[in-house]
């Protein structure tokens, strides 16, 4: 199975502040790297798919950069609706498998 | 606009069999594979498996054994069953469709299931 490390496991931010969170897979997956953001009681929903493609219908101040083994997602300045877990996914193979999240939190 | 809506038992004993369903709107299932995915509570994500509109199936190995995911056409539903379920398999199971790339969206609204003894 492809590993998936995210990191950091949390983090406490203020509105505004540039946020990034970075992926690390255990082996080269390209770019089958894709995020997706939890709020409470939510389902998952997509952000970045093929690791720097933006959704449809999200904020462009959402983006995501890197290949091969190291990915970073990066919120430019954050919004209060921002404060969430957010998690990686890697598409390469089977298992489908996804990081541990990280929790963005409110300083 | 694709949608999905799951429904089946949030309250199970230890040894049942998990069932649940996903009817999908908007879209025939042939367009796309469709995943269930599973989050126990305050934890992260894992994938159960997936299939298509064929009944082709992939699942996780760690699960392979007490899965199954079938899909009804006639019906435009996905369904999973897991099997001898324990309390490790308490979780809030997601529908999603899995698009060609391999990430998931939209995903249902999830069901709690709990496992008790």
């Amino acid at each position: 199975d492809i590993q998936m490390t995210q990191s950091p496991s949390s983090l406490s931010a203020s509105v505004g502040d540039r946020v990034t969170i970075t992926c690390r897979a255990s082996q080269s997956i390209s770019t089958y790297l894709n995020w997706y953001q939890q709020t409470p009681g939510k389902a998952p929903k997509l952000l970045i798919y093929a690791a720097s493609s933006l959704q449809s219908g999200v904020s462009s101040r959402f983006s995501g950069t890197g290949s091969g083994t190291d990915f970073t997602l990066t919120i430019s300045s954050l919004q209060p609706e921002d404060f969430a877990a957010y998690y990686c996914q890697q598409s390469y193979g089977t298992p489908l498998t996804f990081g541990g999240g990280t929790k963005v939190e409110i300083k | 606009q694709v949608k999905l809506q799951q429904w089946g038992a949030g309250l199970l004993k230890t040894s049942e069999t998990l069932s649940l369903n996903c009817a999908v709107y908007g879209v025939s299932l042939s367009a796309y594979h469709w995943s269930w995915i599973r989050q126990p509570p305050g934890k992260g994500l894992e994938w159960i498996g997936e299939t298509n509109h064929g009944g082709s199936t992939n699942y996780s190995p760690s699960l392979k054994s007490r899965v199954t995911i079938s899909v009804d056409p006639s019906k435009n539903q996905v369904s999973l069953n897991l099997s001898s379920v324990t309390a490790a398999d308490t979780a809030v199971y997601y529908c999603a469709s899995g698009r060609p790339g391999g990430w998931f969206d939209p995903w249902g609204q999830g069901i709690l299931v709990t496992v008790s003894s």
